[in-house]
């Protein structure tokens, strides 16, 4: 069976700073790996999604994410994060979605 | 153009009550989901439409859940005599078809079961 996990349930940035979220992903196949930010009282938008070819991929609002098969990884990075950047973010794998619990971003002036 | 609409966008019930929630599909597409959303459980599958194929139902929770979708568009959520583990937010999806193609995502019904 496919899942995700996401360790860190809550992570508090100051602005400007580095960002790094992690996914793990356990999928019986080539895994389709997505990530996903949902803002207060906003529905779920995609930031970016992995099905091959180059493993590092670009998304909107400036993020990037890298797949690593070795590692069963596909983390979340951003140089730079902005405070409108707060949200929950979740990683996702397959076609019909399986979610991880979730990462809360807070960002602190 | 207008994306993914859910209705109600909240709905409070009493236990044992039927109650029936609304998705309107981003016009055009072929495949939709269901989704929910509580915090015991975070984010689940529910069940999946894909054109005129029959629904991939594996993920709904018990028999007293059912969903249709009328004219490949418009879908509908039943929960029949609902529970008060029920209560989470419910969230609709859809998709131009095709394996893993973005899925656009409703603002979602919040169900209170008292």
């Amino acid at each position: 069976a496919q899942s995700v996990t996401q360790p860190d349930i809550h992570i508090t940035v100051s602005e400007g700073a580095s960002l790094e979220l992690r996914c793990n992903y356990s999928y019986g196949a080539t895994p389709y790996l997505f990530w996903y930010v949902q803002s207060p009282g906003q529905g779920l938008q995609l930031l970016l999604k992995y099905f091959s070819g180059d493993t590092l991929v670009q998304g909107i609002k400036g993020f990037e994410a890298e797949f690593k098969r070795s590692q069963s990884s596909f983390n979340l990075r951003k140089p730079s994060v902005h405070w409108s950047d707060a949200a929950e973010y979740f990683c996702a794998v397959g076609e019909k979605l399986t979610f991880g619990t979730g990462t809360r971003l807070t960002i602190i002036p | 153009g207008a994306g993914v609409s859910q209705s109600p966008s909240n709905k409070v019930t009493e236990k044992g009550k039927d109650v029936e929630l609304r998705c309107d599909p981003i016009s055009g597409h072929t495949a939709l989901y269901w989704y929910r959303q509580s915090l015991g459980q975070g984010l689940e599958f529910l069940i999946y439409f894909q054109g005129n194929s029959a629904p991939d139902k594996s993920g709904l929770p018990s028999d007293r859940f059912s969903a249709e979708r009328t004219g490949g568009s418009v879908s509908t959520l039943t929960i029949q005599r609902t529970q008060q583990e029920d209560s989470a937010v419910y969230l609709c999806a859809s998709s131009s078809g095709g394996n893993f193609n973005e899925q656009f995502f409703g603002p979602g019904t919040r169900l209170t079961v008292l």
